[in-house]
């Protein structure tokens, strides 16, 4: 069965570093998103991203926050200057075309120290 | 009013037992439904999907969605320890690409 490939599985950053966050999508899923999830709480969404830009994103996706798919395959969360609140598991998850649910991969635990 | 809910838990069954997982929306423009299943430092895992109203049943597992109520509900049947997991219902509405999901619901079966 198709896999959403997400790398590293967990990374440790210190506090104002800059992190970058990769997902190989389903190869033939169009639509593409970022969502968070703190420990303990609720699934967040952060962004999508279709046809090589954003079509949609939330008030967590600041500045601090961009997405790109550099070389058609890579599908990438960069945050610019972590800060300790943006410890948490960070999904990646694609959408085909008819299809209902998404498919997420397993995710990167963020740790900021 | 939080835009859905759902009772966190924990909530523990004896194996075999039937499991009722809820969750209550407020926006009634969602027209579709999904349950996720997630282990521990997991991503989550899709196991139903609904549109509009209705039933529909996959194996031991039944999903129900009453739009008039803005209630969904996941049944799971002859429930087995390798069910224990935090259930996700998510749900979004025809236009947007992104789904709202409720906090979750812990679920323990013990052997």
């Amino acid at each position: 069965e198709p896999e959403v490939t997400q790398t590293p599985s967990h990374q440790v950053t210190q506090m104002g570093q800059e992190v970058i966050l990769r997902c190989v999508p389903i190869s033939n899923h169009l639509y593409f998103y970022w969502y968070r999830q703190i420990l303990g709480q609720k699934v967040e969404f952060l962004v999508s991203f279709y046809n090589n830009e954003i079509s949609e994103k939330s008030e967590i996706f600041d500045d601090q926050f961009s997405v790109e798919r550099p070389d058609g395959s890579n599908f990438t969360l960069k945050i610019r200057s972590t800060k300790l609140e943006d410890s948490a598991m960070y999904f990646c998850a694609t959408f085909g075309t008819g299809l209902y649910g998404y498919t997420f991969g397993s995710g990167t635990r963020l740790t900021v120290v | 009013q939080k835009e859905v809910e759902q009772d966190p838990g924990p909530l523990s069954v004896p194996e075999g037992a039937i499991v009722s997982l809820n969750c209550t929306y407020s926006n009634s423009a969602f027209q579709y439904f999904m349950w996720y299943r997630q282990y521990s430092r997991k991503g989550p895992e899709l196991l139903m999907y609904t549109y509009s109203s209705g039933n529909k049943e996959d194996g031991r597992f039944t999903a129900q969605v009453d739009k008039s109520s803005k209630y969904i509900s996941l049944f799971i049947r002859d429930s087995q320890p390798s069910d224990s997991a935090t259930y996700l219902c998510a749900m979004r509405d025809n236009y947007g690409q992104n789904f709202v999901f409720g906090p979750g619901t812990r679920l323990s079966v013990l052997p």
